[in-house]
């Protein structure tokens, strides 16, 4: 069964300081993975989309890294800002052939504060 | 970017009653559009697949009888919530892939319609 595990579950930081969110897989055959911020009540933002061969990307203050191998990313956050309050989710497509299937994580809750 | 519009962006209606969302790809046209479901404080649910001009793909344990999709054009898709009732009350997203991307490109979400059943 494909899954998406994301930690931690919350995180609480100050502005100005850097955090790491965390997300392993097991989605096969995987096709590209995906990091989104929602803002509460909101749809969700695309940060990145990384593919198989893609080891780091970045957006901005927002930096993620994928390893295929170990089936891990991290999303980055630099000099955190109160506007980065959010969930952050992670989703991994599998390429079913003809098309592709996303299975979500279920997120991270992260609050910056002064 | 490429936008999605979803309307309502909020709804309260009757237990019993029926509710109509919009989901509109503003600016691409998708053949393929996404419904999903959002309880508070947990990620998105995929409900079904909207493909323009055919039936919607149901995932396993949504009724579509219950929840009706039409996708009559390559930029509008709408999924109505039949009898209501509190239990359905949800955040409801849709999103969309351009159709001229691959499959693996860049899906757009709207910004949700909060459903409340009184």
């Amino acid at each position: 069964k494909n899954q998406v595990e994301q930690s931690p579950q919350s995180l609480i930081i100050l502005e100005g300081k850097n955090c790491t969110l965390q997300c392993n897989y097991t989605v096969s055959p995987f096709s590209n993975l995906r990091w989104y911020k929602q803002d509460t009540g909101r749809g969700p933002v695309s940060l990145t989309i990384m593919t198989f061969s893609e080891n780091t990307k970045s957006n901005g203050r927002y930096t993620a890294t994928l390893d295929a191998d170990t089936k891990q990313s991290s999303l980055h956050i630099t000099a955190s800002q109160l506007s980065d309050s959010a969930s952050y989710i992670c989703v991994v497509s599998a390429d079913t052939g003809t098309a592709s299937k996303l299975t979500f994580g279920t997120g991270t809750r992260l609050q910056v504060t002064l | 970017g490429a936008v999605v519009s979803q309307h309502p962006s909020w709804v309260i209606c009757k237990s019993g009653t029926s509710v109509k969302i919009e989901c509109r790809s503003l600016d691409f046209q998708a053949t393929t559009m996404f419904w999903y479901r959002q309880f508070p404080k947990q990620s998105l649910m995929l409900m079904a697949t909207s493909n323009e001009g055919s039936k919607a793909t149901y995932e396993q344990g949504v009724e579509k009888d219950k929840f009706l999709i039409n996708h009559a054009s390559l930029t509008l898709s709408t999924l109505t919530v039949t009898s209501a009732h509190p239990e359905d009350s949800s955040f409801y997203i849709c999103s969309a892939r351009d159709r001229r991307g691959p499959n693996t490109g860049e899906l757009f979400f709207g910004e949700g319609s909060r459903l409340t059943v009184l």
